[in-house]
């Protein structure tokens, strides 16, 4: 059974740090590319990042670029995002969600595993 | 960015009547070489998270009801529900893939 399962989410200040985690099991999680989607609350989806599985191709949604930055460790079976100069606009539930393996051009697809994120509030 | 725009916002339907979501592109989704429409659809419901229904614009997700279907090409796409049940309730989102990732504003689906 695919799981996917965040953590690292909480209060920060403005301009803080935090860095999300997500322990990937029930595949082979170094063949497949890797996102993060969040979900301001009562909002709708934001793409945020996207990395392939051998970290070759890395994507920002403009709005993190520079402060963001996605990573995997293949052995640990694990996705991050280190989040720095948070803003209080990044207030939301981060998921994590797996990329359907069409191919390995480098983009992505359709997000066929979500896993039930972890909320992040940037707040003083 | 290619901008994805939903209508309804809400929509109320009769238990076991259709219900019809469209969603339009501000440029084509449809990869012409490939014959494929970059175009997926999620259903989410409160306090989980998205559930895929329907990618490529029209196939189904193993799993997923066939009174779910998805339709339509280039710029302009639908999602149907073809009786609604109760379990359907729930905030619907479209999603393109042809130029990175945007979503849809989503449409929240009740029971009239």
């Amino acid at each position: 059974e695919v799981q996917l399962v965040e953590s690292g989410g909480g209060l920060v200040k403005p301009g803080g740090s935090l860095r999300l985690s997500c322990a990937a099991s029930g595949f082979t999680f170094s063949t497949y590319s890797m996102n993060w989607v969040r979900q301001a609350p009562g909002k709708g989806l934001e793409w945020v990042s996207y990395i392939s599985s051998t970290s070759t191709y890395i994507y920002y949604v403009d709005s993190v670029k520079g402060r963001f930055t996605i990573s995997r460790d293949n052995a640990k079976n694990s996705l991050y995002l280190q989040m720095n100069s948070l803003r209080a606009e990044d207030t939301a539930v981060y998921y994590c969600a797996r990329d359907a393996p069409v191919d390995l051009t480098g983009s992505p697809y359709y997000f066929d595993y979500w896993g039930q994120g972890t909320l992040v509030t940037v707040s003083s | 960015d290619i901008v994805m725009t939903q209508s309804p916002d809400s929509l109320a339907v009769s238990l076991g009547e259709r219900a019809t979501i469209n969603c339009k592109s501000s440029q084509s989704v449809l990869y012409s070489s490939k014959n494929k429409n970059y175009l997926a659809w999620y259903q989410q419901k409160p306090g989980q998270p998205p559930k895929l229904l329907i990618y490529w614009a029209s196939t189904r997700e193993s799993g997923v009801p066939d009174r779910f279907s998805g339709s339509g090409s280039g710029t302009d796409f639908t999602l149907t529900i073809s009786s609604l049940q109760a379990e359907d309730v729930a905030v619907y989102y479209c999603h393109q893939y042809y130029s990175r990732v945007t979503f849809g504003q989503g449409t929240r689906l009740e029971i009239k």
